[in-house]
């Protein structure tokens, strides 16, 4: 059974700073997803990532194979991405297991 | 591009009854998958249509059920409804059925009283 973990639950930053939000997970994969949930519920895919590094913008998703983790970044937050970001992992097609989310909150 | 269409917004249903929902995908997008969101569990994978075929099933009771049509679109029904299945029930599609990022609905959310 694939576990996945997400660190940290909550994150409080402030404006400017350089975030970070780690994703373990337990059994070999085909895909890690990263998503980003507004409040009102709308999700957003932010990455797809099987293997190396994928940067858009400010954002950054790294993945290490071995050792089943993967890395969310954001440089230089804003309160704008203040949201709930999910990491989900996948084995097969869209069937991902995801983790319970990192409440983030940017302060300005 | 429209994206994905999800309806009806909202829902509010009694116990014993049932319900369907509904999936347009985003035009030229033939995999729909399905999940379901609560407080309590997270999200969590339902199932996954390609070409008018369920591919994946998640770890659901069989009161869940899907459906894909010809043009794509999907939906989801819940028979026999519980206080448990109050939720957000969100619908992803995309083009294929191999790995590439997700395009998500708003999503319905489901109170069952």
């Amino acid at each position: 059974k694939n576990e996945v973990e997400q660190s940290p639950q909550n994150l409080t930053a402030q404006e400017g700073e350089f975030i970070t939000i780690n994703c373990s997970y337990s059994v070999g994969i085909s895909a890690l997803h990263w998503l980003q949930q507004h409040p009102g519920g709308g999700i957003v895919s932010l990455f797809m990532l099987s293997s190396g590094k994928k940067k858009h913008g400010r954002l950054i998703a790294t993945i290490n194979i071995q050792e089943k983790h993967s890395s969310l970044h954001i440089t230089a937050s804003h309160p704008r991405d203040s949201a709930v970001y999910i990491c989900g992992s996948g084995t097969s097609g869209s069937r991902l297991t995801f983790g319970e989310g990192t409440q983030l909150t940017v302060n300005p | 591009k429209a994206g994905v269409t999800q309806t009806p917004r909202y829902l509010i249903k009694t116990r014993g009854q049932q319900v369907t929902l509904s999936c347009s995908p985003i035009s030229g997008h033939r995999s729909v998958s399905w999940y379901q969101q609560t407080p309590g569990q997270g999200l969590q994978f339902l199932f996954e249509y390609f070409s008018e075929t369920q591919r994946n099933k998640g770890n659901f009771p069989g009161r869940f059920s899907g459906r894909q049509f010809s043009n794509s679109r999907s939906e989801m029904n819940v028979s026999t409804l519980e206080l448990g299945d109050s939720a957000l029930y969100l619908c992803a599609s995309r083009e294929g059925p191999t790995n590439e990022k997700l395009f998500f609905g708003s999503g319905t959310q489901l109170s069952v009283l």
